[in-house]
């Protein structure tokens, strides 16, 4: 069984700072890894997709790295502003077919002004 | 991207009731939608998986008879939590692809609460 793990859970910041959020997973099968952003009671808004062949992705000051064999993801958030602070969601497809995304915790990020 | 629009935001119903969330495709063709549950604390969790037109694909342990999913059209599946429970109050969130999309796109959510 698949199972996400994100660390830390929350995370507080001084702006301008960078940060690194981490995810694993168990299981190494994945099909792809997607970054999610959730806001208070909001949806989630997808960031940054890699697919299980890739090693990174880029989106302005977002970089996510894949380390399929170590079950390893980070996404690396440059020049953190007050506006990035919300929950950070890694989720993995798992291969065989199945669409089920498999998500972790979060991680909390606040970025303080 | 493409709009998912999830209804209502958030609910509030006595125990015992039954309460519809709708989740719609704006801008699309939803070929398959998916309901997913996330309670306080914890991961969000798939709950079922719906193509239009045919049954819904419920995750084990979870209820297909409590949880009512129709996805009767490529815009619209609905979510009928029937005899609510306290312990159904959870953020329920749903997302919708086409099938040659890699991407689901998320609707806004739903936060319901069962007094």
């Amino acid at each position: 069984k698949q199972e996400v793990t994100q660390i830390p859970a929350a995370l507080s910041v001084p702006e301008g700072e960078n940060l690194v959020l981490n995810c694993s997973f168990t299981d190494s099968a994945i099909y792809n890894l997607q970054w999610f952003r959730q806001d208070p009671g909001k949806g989630l808004t997808s960031l940054l997709l890699i697919q299980s062949s890739q090693r990174e992705q880029t989106s302005g000051r977002l970089n996510a790295s894949l380390d399929k064999s170590s079950g390893r993801s980070t996404l690396y958030i440059a020049a953190s502003q007050p506006g990035d602070s919300a929950t950070y969601l890694c989720a993995v497809t798992t291969q065989g077919g199945s669409e089920k995304l498999v998500f972790g915790k979060g991680t909390k990020l606040t970025v303080n002004p | 991207g493409a709009v998912v629009s999830q209804h209502p935001s958030r609910v509030i119903c006595k125990s015992g009731t039954s309460v519809k969330i709708e989740c719609r495709s704006l801008d699309f063709q939803a070929t398959t939608m998916f309901w997913y549950r996330q309670f306080p604390k914890k991961s969000l969790m798939l709950m079922a998986t719906s193509n239009e037109g045919s049954k819904a694909t419920y995750e084990q342990g979870v209820e297909k008879d409590k949880f009512l999913i129709n996805h009767a059209s490529l815009t619209l599946s609905t979510l009928t939590v029937t005899s609510a429970h306290p312990e159904d109050s959870s953020f329920y969130i749903c997302s919708a692809r086409w099938d040659r999309w890699v991407l689901a796109f998320f609707g806004q959510g739903t936060r319901l609460t069962v007094v």
